[in-house]
C-alpha cells in the first residue's frame, strides 16, 4: 500500500545531542514538508523540498537541517541549537509544490530530557 | 480505518454560495480538533475547537463541534474564488498521540 511513514514513533533525546527523524514516502510524489506542532497549537513550518536535492526554509527552520538525497526520504536533524525541540513532528508529501492535496505521515513525538 | 474522515472530497460551487464541509472522527482520548486551510506550501490555521456547541466564527468562516456525535462542521457563506483550496480537518489526542489529519476537502469556487 503506498503511503507516508515515519520512525520512530516516541524519541527521547539528551540535551545537547543532535537526533535524526525518518520520513519515508511510497507515493512518487515530488514535494515533501516537516512542520512542528506544539500542544493547542497549529502547524509551523520547518522546510519543504519540491524535487530532489533541493530544499528550502520554511518558518521555524533555525535549530533544524534536511536532506533529500533520494525522491521517497527526507529526514529531518534536529540539532542541539534548537532551543525548544520537544513536540510533535510531522511529515508530508504531496505530488508536486502546488495546490494539491498533503499526505501526513503519522508523526512523531520528540522529547529532550 | 481512518480516524478521521471528511467529507465530500470534493466540491465545486459557484460563488456566493453557502457550503458545508464535514469532519467526523474517532478517538479515544479527544483533545481538540483543528481545521486548516491549505493553499500552497503550508495549510493555514483557522479554527481549535474543544467544547461542544460553541460555534468558532471568523468572518464568512464558521465552525462547530458536536462531541456527543463526534462530528464538527466548517461553513462558509457568501463564497469567493479565493476560497478555493484544499479544507484539513485535524485531530488532537491527548496524551503523546499528536495529530490526525483527515484526507481534506477539496473546494472549487466557480466564478
Amino acid at each position: 500500500d503506498g503511503g507516508i511513514t515515519q520512525s520512530p514513533k516516541y524519541l527521547f533525546r539528551k540535551e545537547g545531542q543532535n537526533v535524526t527523524l525518518s520520513c519515508e514516502q511510497n507515493l512518487n510524489h515530488d514535494a515533501m514538508y516537516w512542520y512542528r506542532q506544539d500542544p493547542g497549537q497549529g502547524l509551523r513550518l520547518i522546510y519543504y523540498s519540491q524535487i530532489v536535492n533541493d530544499f528550502q526554509k520554511g518558518d521555524i527552520a533555525e535549530g533544524y537541517s534536511v536532506s533529500r538525497e533520494k525522491k521517497e526520504s527526507f529526514p529531518l536533524t534536529v540539532t542541539s541549537a534548537q532551543k525548544n525541540p520537544t513536540a510533535f513532528y510531522l511529515c508530508a508529501s504531496s505530488i508536486d509544490p502546488g495546490r494539491n492535496t498533503q499526505y501526513f505521515g503519522p508523526g512523531t513525538r520528540l522529547t529532550v530530557l | 480505518e481512518d480516524k478521521v474522515v471528511q467529507s465530500p472530497l470534493s466540491l465545486v460551487v459557484h460563488e456566493g454560495d453557502t457550503v458545508t464541509l464535514n469532519c467526523s472522527y474517532e478517538v479515544t482520548n479527544f483533545r481538540s480538533l483543528l481545521w486548516y486551510k491549505q493553499e500552497k506550501k503550508a495549510p493555514t490555521f483557522l479554527f481549535m475547537l474543544t467544547s461542544s456547541g460553541i460555534e468558532k466564527k471568523s468572518g464568512r468562516l464558521s465552525s462547530i463541534l458536536d462531541k456527543k456525535e463526534l462530528f464538527s462542521i466548517l461553513n462558509i457563506t457568501a463564497t469567493q474564488t479565493g476560497d478555493s483550496a484544499i479544507y484539513l480537518c485535524a485531530v488532537e489526542e491527548g496524551g503523546a498521540d499528536g495529530l490526525t489529519f483527515g484526507k481534506g476537502t477539496h473546494l472549487i469556487i466557480q466564478p
